[in-house]
């Protein structure tokens, strides 16, 4: 079974550009989640879907980041503009609620982004 | 945002030395999850414990789900220089569905 994929694996940008992350969750999984990792930290959750709807983005800097899930398949993270504290690695998760995977967050190899 | 708390920090230990860490929390968990990241990589799923009082082992990996439901304790046996890397305890308290994090516990193997 393939995992959840994700490009680019880096990327540099200036401050003030924009920046896409893409993430292929594992095939069947309605649930796609879009991680912060600020080095020596725990991922923090920015946005959760549910197939091609929102279920949590209280932590999603509206202002310059968005996401979405259009089919309910793959999804799109993208910040525009960027600043210097959003230097950090994007981590996509995904899940499926039945009863045997028990919700079980895998995560893909994520994005490490540096804004200069 | 709630987080779980998570120690040590770090852990400096010669290669066949076993490795305690624990995970405690102020509020009642129903799942514990243990994760480990490489360096450069995602986290990846050890171990997960669903009921308190539960223990599951993987390999030289033991983890326990406390009786309290407020904490969680891995164990690794005889470490090896590839057990290097940062164990993250994770878990979902009561009925809410947002996976709550440590800060990790950071692994160094002296081989």
């Amino acid at each position: 079974e393939a995992g959840v994929a994700q490009s680019p694996r880096y990327k540099i940008i200036e401050k003030r550009q924009s920046v896409a992350f893409w993430c292929n969750p594992i095939s069947g999984h309605a649930t796609l989640y879009w991680y912060q990792q600020i080095l020596g930290q725990g991922p923090k959750l920015l946005i959760q879907f549910q197939n091609n709807g929102v279920v949590d983005d209280s932590q999603l800097p509206k202002d310059r980041f968005s996401a979405e899930r259009l089919k309910g398949v793959d999804s799109t993270l993208k910040i525009q503009p960027a600043k210097l504290e959003d230097s950090a690695v994007y981590l996509c998760a995904s899940s499926t609620p039945d009863r045997l995977a028990k919700n079980i967050q895998y995560f893909g190899a994520g994005t490490r982004l540096s804004v200069l | 945002g709630q987080q779980l708390n998570q120690s040590p920090q770090s852990m400096f230990i010669q290669e066949g030395e076993d490795v305690s860490m624990n995970c405690t929390s102020s509020s009642i968990f129903n799942t514990w999850l243990w994760y480990k990241q490489d360096p450069g990589e995602g986290p990846v799923l050890l171990i997960a414990l669903y009921k308190a009082g539960e223990l599951t082992s993987n390999g030289r990996l033991t983890a326990q789900f406390g009786i309290t439901r407020k904490d969680s304790f891995l164990n690794i046996s005889a470490s090896i220089p590839s057990d290097v890397g940062i164990y993250f305890c994770a878990g979902y308290a009561g009925n809410n569905r947002k996976l709550i994090w440590g800060l990790g516990t950071s692994l160094a193997v002296n081989p």
